[in-house]
């Protein structure tokens, strides 16, 4: 089974803060995606890796930027925290090579004070 | 860049009856179109997909239904039980250098009703 593993479940932060949301997957996925998800707004893509140290904006990169050293390991910086990144955040990654499903982490609740 | 709509936002059936979701997307060069569903407190995952060559496409008591002119896609769940209830989103992959990004409707509540 494909696991994709995020580093927290729960995260609280105060404005201003510089966060890391770690996630890692162990089927040497090809891809890599950022999403934060809020009630009646979906699944909104942040950003997005096609290999490794290669990064893409996705829809709302915004406040955001991205780390992809390792194949496995694909990381979500918060340069300086405000209240309106409040949000659940889901990595997902899919193999690629033209398999498209994404599988997703449990996802991090991170609130913003 | 690709819109999609997902319609009822809400939806309540009893156990037994059929349900039904429906997106539109407007990018026509979308060329995959995947339904996931999120239970509670858990992730999401994919409970069916179509790809733009197909029309229809049927797992057990789930199908998908693609209409490529009209640029809308639906779920139908059949026979709906108490474990049906979830959200379910549907997404378009839109054509691009990679063919890999997904754009998400906001998603439907359904409540199966004992």
């Amino acid at each position: 089974d494909v696991k994709v593993t995020q580093s927290s479940r729960y995260l609280v932060k105060r404005t201003g803060e510089k966060v890391f949301l770690e996630c890692v997957q162990d089927m040497d996925h090809e891809n890599m995606f950022w999403y934060r998800q809020d009630p009646g707004l979906g699944l909104r893509l942040i950003y997005f890796s096609y290999d490794v140290k290669m990064k893409e904006k996705g829809d709302i990169p915004e406040g955001y930027s991205v780390s992809r050293e390792k194949k496995e390991r694909f990381s979500l910086i918060l340069e300086s925290a405000s209240t309106n990144q409040t949000s659940m955040y889901l990595c997902a990654s899919s193999l690629g090579q033209g398999a498209y499903e994404q599988y997703f982490g449990p996802g991090t609740r991170l609130t913003v004070t | 860049g690709e819109n999609v709509e997902q319609h009822p936002s809400t939806l309540s059936v009893q156990e037994g009856d059929s349900a039904v979701i429906k997106c539109t997307y407007s990018d026509s060069a979308s060329n995959y179109f995947p339904w996931y569903k999120q239970e509670l407190g858990k992730r999401p995952q994919l409970i069916i997909d179509i790809r733009s060559n197909v029309g229809e496409k049927k797992d057990q008591r789930i199908a998908v239904t693609l209409n490529k002119t009209a640029k809308h896609f639906s779920l139908h769940i059949t026979e709906t039980q108490p474990e049906d209830s979830a959200v379910y989103f549907c997404a378009a992959s839109p054509y691009d250098n990679y063919g890999q990004n997904f754009v998400f409707g906001p998603g439907t509540r359904l409540s199966v009703l004992p």
